[in-house]
């Protein structure tokens, strides 16, 4: 199994620094076809887990141009330019490339 | 606009086999799989299982001997069943279309 490494666990933050998210896969998660299927999601406390990015650097309709991705092969990153206050919650990594998908343990943002 | 939303029971024995229904809508499950997803209380997600739009079905090797996913594409139904249940099944349990647009979770308690 692939398996999704976030770092850190917490990362307290002061509203308009800005953040980044750390996601390590064990292996490449290029598939086959060209597309590497690795997500980006916000949960706040009490919902559904949001998508914020597919495809490494997707933005998902209606997500703000605050937050962007990128890496490729084993090494990906969310960041966020300026932290809002509707930012907070955790931050989970998805793999959709290969069986079974995973997702990484998930990063709290929370207030410093 | 694309919905989905869980139902099934809240709370189920020791045991005894948990049934849940993914009704959705603004799609056709002819064009798009759903993926079950599920988060015990305070801990991260986990994927379950997937029917594809063919009606082929791949499933998490941990829970494959106790998991059945099956759909009616006539109602916009997608059904979970899942066997043999224990306390640590006890999470909130989500469908999602495409990773992208998520069902409001049920949360299902199994009582010892």
């Amino acid at each position: 199994d692939v398996v999704m490494t976030q770092t850190p666990l917490s990362l307290p933050i002061s509203l308009g620094d800005q953040a980044s998210f750390s996601c390590r896969s064990s292996q490449s998660l290029l598939h086959s076809n060209g597309n590497t299927y690795l997500a980006w999601y916000l949960q706040k406390s009490g919902l559904s887990p949001q998508i914020l990015i597919y495809r490494i650097s997707n933005r998902f309709s209606g997500v703000p141009d605050r937050f962007s991705g990128s890496g490729s092969g084993t090494d990906f990153t969310l960041k966020i330019s300026r932290v809002e206050p509707e930012d907070l919650g955790v931050y989970y990594c998805l793999q959709h490339t290969h069986l079974p998908y995973t997702f990484g343990a998930g990063t709290k943002l929370e207030l410093k | 606009q694309v919905q989905l939303k869980e139902s099934g029971p809240v709370l189920v024995q020791a045991s005894e086999t948990l049934s849940l229904t993914c009704t959705v809508s603004g799609f056709s499950l002819t064009n798009y799989g759903v993926i079950w997803v599920r988060q015990p209380p305070g801990k991260g997600l986990e994927w379950m299982g997937i029917i594809w739009r063919n009606g082929n079905t791949d499933y998490n090797s941990a829970l494959k001997s106790r998991l059945s996913i099956n759909r009616d594409t006539s109602k916009s139904q997608v059904f979970l069943k899942m066997n043999s249940l224990q306390t640590d099944d006890t999470a909130i349990y989500y469908c999602t279309r495409d990773w992208r647009y998520w069902g409001q979770g049920v949360m299902v308690t199994v009582s010892s």
